[in-house]
């Protein structure tokens, strides 16, 4: 059974760095069958993926427009864990941040999310 | 971008009762839809993929159809654990989008 245990501060002040760990048991960040995605929750904005990370001999990197210039996802195959880094945060980054999992079948991935990590609100303010 | 609208916002549904869930997508995403169960402090947990099938251990009481722009998620009789928030998910195209919702509070 796969397991996601997020970590990260639950504040960060307006134009800093919002940073936030997803640590995956049961599965490997580098598997080949597998993307570690970011997913945020807000009233005003809902459900909003962010991006992905996923391993196919070298290591890959999906964004989403709306946040593509401010963020990163890195894996560490040393701790086997997801990072997620946003900058320049404002009130409007203020939301609940998952991790989650995606699975490639054949040449595709699902794009659906199974399973989420525990959530972790995160609150831009200074 | 492709538009989830859910509906109803809250459906007051007795235990035991008949629940019916509507989501429409603005334009059509084949059957590259997905269902999830949110309760409150807990992530969204997969109920139903591919429109209509149930994900590991989702129990036969919940149900998916629908395919182009119109879907239904039905719970054939409620349980007390599954008043909760229910989102749709389309992953036929960029960006992947969510409905709003549909809260299934107890009448």
């Amino acid at each position: 059974q796969v397991q996601l245990l997020q970590s990260g501060p639950g504040l960060v002040k307006p134009s800093q760095t919002l940073s936030l760990t997803c640590a995956i048991a049961g599965d490997s960040v580098s598997s080949n069958s597998a993307a570690w995605n970011w997913i945020r929750q807000s009233p005003s904005r809902g459900l909003e993926w962010l991006g992905r990370t996923y391993y196919r001999s070298k290591w890959y990197n999906d964004y989403a427009v709306s946040v593509k210039s401010r963020i990163t996802i890195n894996p560490d195959t040393s701790v086997n864990q997801v990072s997620l880094q946003l900058n320049s945060v404002t009130a409007e980054d203020t939301a609940v941040y998952y991790c989650a999992r995606d699975l490639e079948r054949g040449t595709y991935f699902e794009n659906w999310f199974d399973p989420w990590g525990q959530g972790t609100l995160v609150t831009v303010s200074s | 971008e492709i538009v989830m609208t859910q509906s109803p916002a809250t459906l007051s549904v007795s235990p035991g009762e008949r629940a019916t869930l509507s989501c429409r997508a603005s334009q059509s995403v084949s059957s590259n839809l997905a269902w999830y169960q949110q309760k409150p402090g807990q992530a969204p947990r997969l109920l139903i993929y591919g429109a209509s099938t149930r994900a590991t251990g989702i129990p036969a009481r919940f149900s998916g159809s629908g395919s182009g722009t119109e879907f239904t998620l039905t719970i054939s009789s409620l349980q007390s654990e599954d008043f909760a928030v229910y989102f749709c998910q389309q992953y036929n195209d960029w960006p992947l989008t969510f409905g709003g919702g549909t809260k299934v509070e107890i009448k």
